[in-house]
């Protein structure tokens, strides 16, 4: 399988812990973004690499959220202390810059539910 | 202030009819416009695109319609199949210049295609 993938699918945790999301690219893809969704909402932007540059993380939602993209490839995604606002699917895309426009291909998502 | 406005949460259809799925945007540097289909528990799932110089693009029983001067677009499926049933995302992005290429989704239009 050549997707993007996600791990894990499903998160449960208790408010205060740190949680950490992997996202794994289509190989030959340079950018990844990711994206969070809540009920009843599309995907909302928070951060994009190109390569292992990240090129913009000002919508991370607070400095709870971080990411990283240490050799180009795979990226994860943290969130410290965890809140219940937090509870949510996030949601992990690649691209590819050689292409004029920018069709992003998702991954099947990491659940996260902060009790 | 949404950017990409997906006005109808909910359409029904019969299956072997036209589902009409409409979008509005308020950005015009908005240069691609994209179609996502999301299944319960997965990520969304890359159906069709148009960038800003056509007005048209088909693939297979999906047609997307794009009116700049209303900043409008539409996605028709024909005929429509019960498998179809999923919910809906239109999304844009900006591929110039210094724009990271973010995607700004609507809320989704949840299609249901009854047999």
């Amino acid at each position: 399988d050549t997707g993007v993938s996600q791990n894990p699918r499903h998160k449960i945790t208790k408010r205060g812990q740190n949680v950490t999301f992997r996202c794994d690219p289509i190989s030959e893809h340079n950018r990844l973004y990711w994206y969070r969704q809540t009920l009843g909402q599309g995907p909302e932007f928070l951060t994009y690499f190109q390569n292992e540059a990240q090129l913009e993380k000002s919508r991370l939602l607070s400095d709870r959220f971080s990411a990283e993209r240490p050799k180009g490839s795979f990226s994860t995604l943290e969130i410290q202390r965890t809140e219940q606002g937090d509870s949510a699917m996030y949601l992990c895309a690649s691209s590819s810059s050689s292409h004029r426009y920018n069709e992003q291909f998702f991954g099947p998502g990491t659940r996260l539910t902060v009790l | 202030d949404q950017q990409v406005k997906q006005n109808s949460p909910s359409l029904s259809v019969q299956e072997g009819r036209i589902s009409i799925l409409n979008c509005d945007y308020t950005n015009s540097m908005f240069d691609y416009f994209l179609w996502y289909k999301k299944y319960p528990a997965e990520g969304p799932t890359f159906l069709i695109s148009i960038s800003s110089i056509k007005d048209k693009n088909e693939d297979g029983r999906f047609t997307v319609f794009l009116n700049k001067s209303a900043k409008h677009l539409s996605l028709h499926i024909v005929p429509s199949q019960p498998g179809d049933s999923a919910v809906y995302f239109c999304a844009a992005s900006m591929n110039y210049g210094g724009s990271q290429g973010n995607l700004i989704f609507g809320k989704g239009t949840k299609l249901s295609v009854k047999p």
